[in-house]
């Protein structure tokens, strides 16, 4: 069976400093990547996604990148944390050409910047 | 205008009760609509997925799903306070390609004793 997990779990990061968030997923091949961030009472907000190694989409221009340097590892960074990008990150993963588009989520990493 | 429109609630219902959780959306290709829970401090879990209008059971949960109304729904049956949790209505995403979701911001679901 196929499992995700993140780490680390919880962090705390002051203003300004940099930011490495890990995902990786197991029991799958070439899965569908993507990272979410939900900020405190909103929504689900997609923020990159990733169909193979190496292949990166950004869906909101922000001070954060993505990277998938393994097929099932996907790491989210920052050089510079701002307030603003305190929240709950999420990864979830989707099995390619099974015909739906089930994506399903690893446990979250929530990162409070001070 | 929202692609994916949820009413954020609380909607509280009393335990053994139906409780009804609606969703709209405003893409009329979208082909798949999933159901997930997420309990408070918690990532979201899938509970169901629905591709066809009409209904789709699975335990005490039921999908409806009306592709001309563009509105799909949730009904749990004979809640429990275990029940209780934030459920999110997610909408495949056809536009600009890629494999994508757009989620709703989820209504909270409080079952009462």
């Amino acid at each position: 069976s196929q499992t995700i997990h993140q780490w680390p779990a919880t962090l705390v990061q002051p203003v300004g400093s940099p930011l490495s968030l890990e995902c990786t997923v197991e029991g799958t091949s070439n899965p569908n990547l993507y990272w979410y961030r939900q900020a405190a009472g909103r929504g689900l907000q997609l923020l990159f996604y990733s169909v193979g190694i190496g292949q990166i989409s950004s869906e909101v221009p922000q001070n954060l990148s993505a990277s998938r340097p393994q097929d099932r590892q996907f790491i989210l960074s920052s050089k510079k944390l701002l307030l603003s990008d305190s929240g709950f990150y999420l990864c979830a993963w989707r099995e390619p050409g099974r015909g739906t588009d089930t994506q399903y989520f690893g446990p979250g990493t929530r990162l409070t910047v001070l | 205008q929202k692609e994916v429109e949820q009413n954020s609630g609380p909607l509280s219902v009393p335990e053994g009760a139906i409780a009804s959780l609606n969703c709209t959306y405003s893409d009329r290709v979208s082909q798949s609509f999933f159901w997930y829970r997420q309990y408070s401090g918690k990532s979201p879990e899938l509970i169901m997925s629905i591709y066809s209008n009409g209904d789709k059971e699975d335990g005490r949960f039921t999908a409806q799903l009306n592709k001309a109304s563009q509105y799909v729904s949730l009904l749990i049956r004979d809640s429990q306070p275990s029940d209780s949790a934030t459920y999110l209505c997610a909408v495949n995403a056809l536009t600009g390609g890629g494999n994508k979701l757009t989620f709703g911001t989820g209504t909270q679901l409080k079952v009462e004793l």
